[in-house]
């Protein structure tokens, strides 16, 4: 019963270099969310999709881009990662739906990256 | 667009003994849905509890409980018998029901329970 699992858990990049995070799902969750989480800060959502094939911008979105071309999987990637996205990152998903279910996140166990 | 505010960065307890965190929140919506999730130096997220705002009756989970007050925005989390596991940052979230369930976190407060 994994739940949300991100790959990998640690990284470091340096600047300019390009990545991708990796985040599946077992429950058949419909809603999927990147966020990302800085020091003294709650999480900020960068994108989100809501069903297999779609994505949405999120709060933070600038220097990354989603795709979800299966229902479990949905990848974040940085083409030129930079110092300013250097930070921890959440994958979580929802059931999605109506009412609380499709509001309650479970949350993979992060990511951090670094960037120098 | 909806904030939610944690005006408490850091809070201490002397362990069994009974805390209370804040948050208050702004949205022009009716149809919401707020949450606390426990993120403990593990960094896993953990849900604590959830409170629909259609309900009037605070929702309660053994040790936990809120005190839900719709008119004033506000939405604080109690722990009774504080234990020395509670220790961690405790983030409060506000998810809409008609935006796709995104939700916004407040800044978290630190929780440490001392023996």
């Amino acid at each position: 019963n994994a739940g949300v699992t991100q790959t990998p858990k640690f990284r470091v990049l340096k600047t300019g270099q390009s990545m991708t995070l990796l985040c599946a799902q077992d429950m058949n969750h419909e809603y999927m969310y990147w966020y990302r989480q800085d020091p003294g800060m709650g999480l900020r959502l960068i994108h989100y999709s809501v069903g297999e094939g779609t994505t949405a911008k999120g709060e933070v979105p600038d220097g990354y881009n989603v795709s979800r071309l299966k229902k479990q999987n949905f990848l974040l990637g940085l083409e030129s990662a930079a110092p300013s996205q250097t930070s921890v990152y959440f994958c979580a998903s929802s059931r999605g739906r109506t009412g609380w279910s499709r509001t309650e996140a479970f949350f993979g166990q992060g990511t951090r990256l670094t960037v120098v | 667009a909806q904030t939610v505010t944690q005006s408490q960065p850091e809070m201490s307890v002397q362990e069994a003994e009974t805390v209370t965190l804040s948050c208050t929140y702004d949205t022009s919506e009716n149809n919401y849905y707020l949450f606390w999730y426990k993120q403990p130096p593990s960094r896993q997220m953990i849900l604590v509890i959830r409170q629909e705002a259609y309900k009037q009756q605070n929702a309660t989970e053994n040790r936990f409980s809120v005190n839900f007050q719709k008119a004033a925005k506000s939405f604080s989390l109690k722990i009774s018998d504080s234990q020395l596991g509670d220790t961690a940052m405790y983030f409060c979230a506000f998810a809409s029901n008609t935006n796709a369930g995104k939700s916004t976190f407040g800044d978290g407060t630190t929780l440490t329970v001392k023996p």
